[in-house]
């Protein structure tokens, strides 16, 4: 099993819609989660990060954390052609494991936003 | 203020030669790395500095060494390069539990 896994996708919607994006992740000692964004031939760009239950907010973006279930999200409200990218999710290693404070990648979304 | 800066941007290699990818940071960040990244495949840490004077081994460690200059200079070295190499090499540096930031890349074709 890998240690951070995505639905490579990819995944389509149309323009003003909702784009939902999962991450699950194996590490139950996890204390961190981050999403970028990575256009193609660039770099990725930190879009939010998360570290507690629950939701958080950030403009159109929404990343939700269940700790319990190991599981991440990224809900991309008024999904506009722009946001056309894949989209990564990175899961940073707690105390005491063999992964403490390097980030997991996964494999990235790859998300499509049509007109 | 470049934040993370890496050189060359485009590298072509043939089997056996060596090269060395330069990355530096001026946000005075103690922690930086090394991925490669692959089609499909995410981004992969090769090797990581958490802080001056100090490297370890990442997941993909193999064929790869590094030198961590000082507090600004992170570098990688690939000693006898094969095609398995082939691939887009990002350098990021971070502070603490901050997010890491990433430089541009070098994209490195080894034929």
């Amino acid at each position: 099993q890998k240690e951070v896994e995505q639905n490579s996708g990819p995944l389509s919607v149309p323009e003003g819609a909702i784009a939902s994006l999962n991450c699950t992740y194996s590490d139950r000692g996890s204390q961190s989660f981050f999403w970028y964004r990575q256009y193609s031939g660039k770099s990725p760009e930190l879009i939010m990060f998360i570290y507690s239950n629950g939701d958080k907010e950030d403009g159109r973006f929404t990343a939700q954390l269940n700790k319990a279930s190991q599981y991440v999200s990224l809900l991309i409200r008024d999904s506009q052609p722009s946001d056309s990218a894949t989209y990564l999710c990175a899961v940073k290693g707690g105390a005491g494991g063999t992964s403490y404070g390097k980030l997991t990648f996964g494999q990235g979304t790859i998300l499509t936003v049509h007109p | 203020n470049a934040g993370v800066t890496q050189t060359p941007k485009f590298q072509v290699l043939k089997t056996g030669q060596s090269m060395t990818l330069q990355c530096a940071q001026d946000m005075n960040h103690n922690s930086m790395y090394w991925y490669r990244q692959d089609p499909g495949m995410g981004l992969r840490l090769i090797y990581y500095s958490a802080s001056e004077g100090t490297t370890d081994k990442g997941e993909v460690p193999n064929g790869y060494n590094v030198s961590r200059l000082n507090k600004r200079e992170f570098s990688l070295r690939l000693e006898s390069a094969a095609p398995s190499q082939t691939s887009v090499y990002f350098c990021a540096s971070t502070q603490g539990w901050q997010t890491q930031y990433f430089g541009p890349g070098t994209r490195l074709l080894v034929l």
